[in-house]
């Protein structure tokens, strides 16, 4: 299995507070990813980045900002959290080095956020 | 903009029975193309890939899916159906660009009756 690695794994916060989640990686990949998982959506991907401090935003991004301040580190922050970000968060990476040419993504076992 | 679209959120059958989940995209020009198993408290695994080549794709567990072109189609099947494949199904696609993201579908429910 890819090292990765999501803290926490499981948190509730109350609507209005901030809250980051962390991606961290063993396997020295150049992209990183941030997915919310909701039932009869699939995966959406909020925010990604392919390099240290490059990132770039997905189809889902309002609300969210991330940082990428090492390789091995992606963190996504709720600003504010509000109810509608109660989800299943999933951070990914991929490698076009390393056979991620056709963008094979490896995901991580992901955080699960109650917002109340 | 790119879209995947997979029939029917649940699919149920019986143990040894033939599995059969749709896959269906959306760009006219063909896109990768993957099938990602997700088992209930974990992430996503990938159970396999189309790139180019050969258009029927095998992959894990016994799992293969065919890609047909002309049907915009990655269909997944699987000959005989085990208890231990109940499980979420996502397809996904990523065009062929530079910008190495994925599209997933909506997902698909697999169930298997004793």
């Amino acid at each position: 299995d890819a090292g990765i690695t999501q803290s926490p794994r499981h948190k509730v916060t109350e609507t209005g507070t901030p809250v980051t989640l962390r991606c961290h990686q063993t396997e020295n990949h150049r992209y990183m990813y941030w997915y919310r998982q909701d039932p009869g959506h699939g995966l959406r991907l909020i925010h990604y980045s392919y390099g240290v401090k490059d990132t770039d935003k997905g189809e889902v991004s309002d609300g969210y900002s991330v940082s990428r301040s090492k390789t091995e580190d992606f963190l996504l922050t709720l600003e504010s959290a509000t109810s509608s970000q109660t989800s299943v968060y999933f951070c990914a990476i991929s490698d076009p080095r390393t056979g991620g040419l056709y963008n094979e993504q490896f995901f991580g076992p992901g955080t699960r956020l109650t917002v109340l | 903009a790119q879209s995947v679209t997979q029939l029917g959120s649940h699919v149920s059958v019986s143990e040894g029975a033939l599995v059969l989940l749709r896959c269906n995209y959306s760009s006219s020009v063909p896109p990768y193309l993957f099938w990602y198993v997700q088992y209930p408290n974990q992430g996503l695994q990938l159970l396999l890939k189309y790139t180019t080549g050969a258009t029927l794709v095998k992959g894990i567990n016994g799992f293969e899916a065919e890609f047909k072109k002309s049907e915009t189609s990655f269909h997944l099947t699987k000959p005989s159906a085990h208890m231990s494949d109940a499980a979420e199904y996502f397809c996904a696609v990523s065009e062929r660009d530079s910008s190495y993201k994925l599209i997933f579908g909506s997902g698909t429910r697999l169930l298997v009756r004793p």
